[in-house]
């Protein structure tokens, strides 16, 4: 199938490291992404990491990577409240279309 | 910079009505991109264009009616809509289509409500 999986919810405490996890459905998939949404707004480009790479970091965003059991994360490190989103991950599909497949969303809360 | 401008940001239309949504970006990308998202729900694609020629259409129910004048603006034509059809209507664009070029910039949406 083409259900990429997010759990639903995460709560964390300001200044505590957040980890939002996802698994893929494709194995072939070139890159996997990370976005994020705020209420009412678009989605904005977190990072995107390149299938043959293990870890990326940016700034306080870290992405690991284990292709062998097809599942992503993104770490923030020292969250804040303006961090409070939801969080999609999304894998490029590699049959021709390219089209994204969106996971079904993290809603991340941070609390003061 | 890698802004897509989307207009208008609300909409409220009735059934019967004609609309347009505009999405328009200058960073020089040739595929465009809409979706449709229900609330706290994933978005769903619903077309692709690539140099201007539809290259995906999801089986789209044809009240919605995409068009590319150009490189720079993607217009989605509204026609007949259901209330079903009220959702966050977000445009994207990318350098093309395939890997590495297709990292998609999501315009802020419009909000759709059909009465």
């Amino acid at each position: 199938g083409e259900d990429v999986e997010q759990s639903l919810f995460l709560s964390v405490r300001e200044g505590d490291s957040s980890v939002i996890n996802c698994t893929y459905t494709d194995s072939s998939s070139t890159y996997l992404y990370w976005y994020k949404q705020e209420p009412g707004a678009g989605l904005q480009l977190l990072t995107y990491i390149f299938s043959n790479m293990d870890m990326k970091q940016d700034q306080r965003l870290t992405v690991l990577l284990n292709k062998k059991d097809k599942h992503l994360s993104l770490r923030i490190a020292d969250t804040q409240t303006g961090d409070s989103a939801i969080y999609f991950c999304a894998e490029s599909i590699t049959t021709g279309t390219y089209k994204y497949i969106f996971g079904t969303g993290t809603r991340l809360k941070v609390l003061a | 910079d890698t802004e897509v401008t989307q207009t208008p940001k609300h909409l409220v239309m009735g059934m019967t009505n004609k609309k347009s949504l505009k999405c328009e970006q200058h960073m020089g990308h040739r595929a465009m991109y809409w979706y449709k998202q229900k609330a706290k729900k994933p978005p769903e694609l619903m077309f692709v264009y690539s140099y201007e020629k539809l290259s995906i259409n999801e089986s789209v129910p044809s009240r919605f009616s995409p068009e590319c004048p150009n490189s720079s603006l993607l217009n989605l034509h509204l026609h007949a809509l259901q209330p079903e059809d009220s959702a966050l209507y977000l445009c994207a664009s990318s350098l093309g289509q395939g890997p590495p070029k297709n990292i998609q910039y999501f315009g802020a949406g419009t909000r759709l409500s059909v009465l």
